[in-house]
């Protein structure tokens, strides 16, 4: 099945700090990557929709300034979380939809990203 | 908005015996998909089934199926034949475009 590769797994950084988690469809073109954010017991959270080749749709209350996606080509999206705060620790979990039919209903996840902001 | 409602946080079932997950959702969309997602305490999301909703055929998948109930916006899961690996935490999920959204999640345990 596809395979959809999110580096690092985890990260510790220190408060004021910038941090890059990628996203990358291994065998397949995501024309579309979706950022989720999971707290611990809690379910996911849609941060935002990137487009390839387009800015990402943010969903409402979450600060785009913040958290800076990146989708430039067909196979990576990119989440920037710019001056981490400690607040900001939490699971962060990408997934890709693929663009040919008929698997496009499917989205493929990746293994998520723990952040931890001292 | 979209929403998806899982009532049950927490649900229990013995080794070898059926168990249903309960989810609503709530669309005015026609054109949709319809998810149950796994999510082990290694945390990686895996599907367990999904369900087309121009489809009034209800999907299996092996020892899991669901009831898709369109009208009533009802899609609960059912687990045959337990086994203790499908211990986890279960997400109902609904899309449509690029509108996803999970319910909150229901905790499975599975007694031995």
């Amino acid at each position: 099945g596809a395979v959809v590769s999110q580096h690092p797994s985890w990260v510790i950084c220190k408060s004021g700090t910038s941090v890059k988690i990628e996203c990358r469809s291994l065998d397949f073109q995501a024309t579309t990557m979706f950022w989720y954010r999971q707290f611990p017991k809690q379910s996911l959270m849609l941060m935002a929709t990137s487009n390839e080749g387009s800015k990402a749709t943010y969903e409402q209350g979450v600060e785009k300034d913040k958290f800076l996606i990146n989708h430039a080509s067909l196979t990576l999206s990119t989440l920037t979380v710019t001056s981490a705060h400690p607040e900001d620790s939490s699971f962060y979990i990408c997934s890709a939809r693929e663009l040919r039919p008929p698997t496009n209903e499917k989205l493929f996840f990746g293994s998520g990203t723990q952040l931890s902001v001292l | 908005a979209q929403t998806v409602t899982q009532s049950q946080p927490e649900m229990s079932v013995q080794e070898a015996e059926t168990v249903t997950l309960s989810c609503t959702y709530d669309t005015s969309e026609s054109d949709y998909y319809l998810f149950w997602y796994k999510q082990p305490p290694s945390r990686q999301m895996i599907l367990v089934i999904r369900q087309e909703a121009y489809k009034q055929q209800n999907a299996t998948e092996n020892r899991f199926s669901v009831n898709f109930q369109k009208a009533a916006k009802s899609f609960s899961l059912k687990i045959s034949d337990s086994q203790l690996g499908d211990a986890a935490m279960y997400f109902c999920a609904y899309r449509s475009g690029n509108d996803m959204r999970f319910g909150a999640g229901t905790r499975l345990t599975v007694k031995p």
